[in-house]
């Protein structure tokens, strides 16, 4: 049973443009989320996250939003660039530290020069 | 920023052998340690959860006498395939966590194939 969803196996955005990224959870107790990005053949690299205290965390070009009664979250990149094509996992946690995350199958993002 | 080192990146050996790979925290001290399979396709599978100094947390259905772990530092922990079989061939992903509030740090991942 999947805790964590992307419904989204892809998507292709042109450069310049936003790229928007969805990830839903089922598990109520989750309360910390992020966002890793994975290049081919190297692991998963933290890219950003939010506590269930927020609703939106915001680093440089990569917003991610947080709709607790929706159990929705999105990471929006803009402006999008070439070198952003990547696999995308969103991941969840019940504790901000100790536990064990629950990912995504990811989103592969492609950035169309 | 915090690295965590994985190694060997690749290896490819025959069927019986038993691989040790290394998972290092370079800058911190990582109190726990997490192990993942990746399967084509398919997201990190945690194989089991390391903290220092004492007996890994093994997933169900992850055979702890086959992927032995040993957290023997705080910025060090082995993961070994004991007697490896082509159908452990994967690729093996280690993270680690820096502490209260901060997010796991993976290492670039360890691709074995055994033939």
């Amino acid at each position: 049973d999947q805790q964590v969803k992307q419904n989204s196996p892809s998507l292709s955005v042109q450069e310049g443009r936003i790229s928007i990224l969805n990830c839903d959870y089922t598990n109520s107790m989750f309360d910390y989320f992020l966002w890793y990005k994975k290049y081919p053949a190297e692991g998963p690299t933290f890219l950003i996250s939010i506590s269930s205290i927020k609703d939106k965390n915001e680093d440089g070009r990569f917003t991610v939003f947080l709709n607790k009664s929706a159990k929705h979250l999105s990471l929006h990149i803009v402006p999008s660039q070439p070198g952003d094509s990547a696999v995308y996992f969103c991941a969840a946690s019940a504790q901000s530290s100790g536990d064990k995350l629950t990912f995504g199958t990811g989103t592969r993002l492609a950035v169309r020069p | 920023g915090a690295v965590v080192s994985q190694h060997p990146s690749r290896v490819i050996c025959k069927s019986g052998t038993s691989v040790k790979i290394e998972c290092r925290s370079l800058d911190f001290q990582a109190t726990t340690m997490f192990w993942y399979r990746q399967f084509p396709k398919k997201s990190l599978m945690l194989m089991a959860t390391s903290n220092e100094g004492s007996k890994a947390t093994y997933e169900q259905g992850v055979e702890k006498d086959k992927f032995l772990i040993n957290h023997a530092s705080l910025t060090l922990s082995t993961l070994t395939v004991t007697s490896a079989h082509p159908e452990d061939s994967s690729f093996y992903i280690c993270s680690a966590e820096q502490g209260a509030d901060q997010p796991q740090h993976f290492g670039d991942g360890t691709r074995l194939s055994i033939l």
